[in-house]
């Protein structure tokens, strides 16, 4: 399928290991987005990838959280040291660019600190 | 395979009017389901259901859950030119990925 795929979609670490999450957006989306879902919890932005701009990072929780796009297209996002409350599901989205662009989600990456 | 449909994928209403947007889903071991609000780059969580035929209720908004039948609706009454968005609905499952459905645009006319 031509979907947004993330990768893996599980994942259990212990903690103060470091994690790398993987996204691969649909092909041409200019726009990419992280978010976290913890249990019950809303979606939670984190970071904002449009073309060659700077990204958006204000989401970011800690300075432990880190992302990168390569060539404009495959995100990873980096957790270092992991928190047992860093486990939630990470879900990246793209667009066709512009925040008002309708945002295709991926299946997520489920995170587990033990 | 896990799925969640939503209908209809785009709707458009006058301001007053009342609007229903659905989710169906197949979901193995289901343990949620949530719809958000999205217009610009971080949906709006809006509710959170987990059992059937208890209506949650926020304002205007409205959704209730059918287990059996496996769907879920998003009522909207009254409308307001800033209800217009992409209303999202997702289902998570246990030890398993969110799943969400491709979304519902509603746009609200003056």
């Amino acid at each position: 399928g031509a979907g947004v795929s993330q990768s893996p979609s599980n994942k259990v670490t212990e903690k103060g290991k470091d994690v790398e999450l993987r996204c691969d957006p649909i092909s041409g989306h200019t726009a990419l987005y992280w978010y976290r879902q913890s249990l019950g919890q809303g979606l939670e932005f984190l970071i904002y990838f449009q073309g060659n701009s700077a990204p958006d990072k204000s989401g970011l929780p800690s300075d432990r959280f880190s992302a990168e796009r390569t060539g404009g297209s495959v995100s990873t996002l980096t957790i270092q040291r992991t928190q047992q409350e860093d486990s939630a599901v990470y879900l990246c989205a793209s667009s066709t660019g512009g925040t008002a662009s309708e945002q295709y989600f991926g299946p997520g990456t489920r995170l587990t600190v033990t | 395979e896990d799925k969640v449909v939503q209908s209809p994928l785009s709707l458009v209403v006058h301001e007053g009017d009342t609007v229903t947007l659905n989710c169906s889903y197949e979901v193995t071991n289901f343990r949620s389901l949530l719809w958000y609000k999205q217009e610009k780059k971080a949906p709006t969580f809006l509710f959170m259901l987990t059992s059937s035929g208890i209506e949650k209720k926020s304002g205007r908004l409205s959704s209730i859950l059918d287990k059996k039948e496996l769907f879920s609706i998003l009522n909207i009454t009254a409308t307001q030119t800033g209800d217009s968005a992409v209303y999202l609905c997702a289902v998570e499952a246990v030890r398993n990925d969110m799943r969400f459905g491709a979304g519902t645009r509603l746009t609200v006319k003056p």
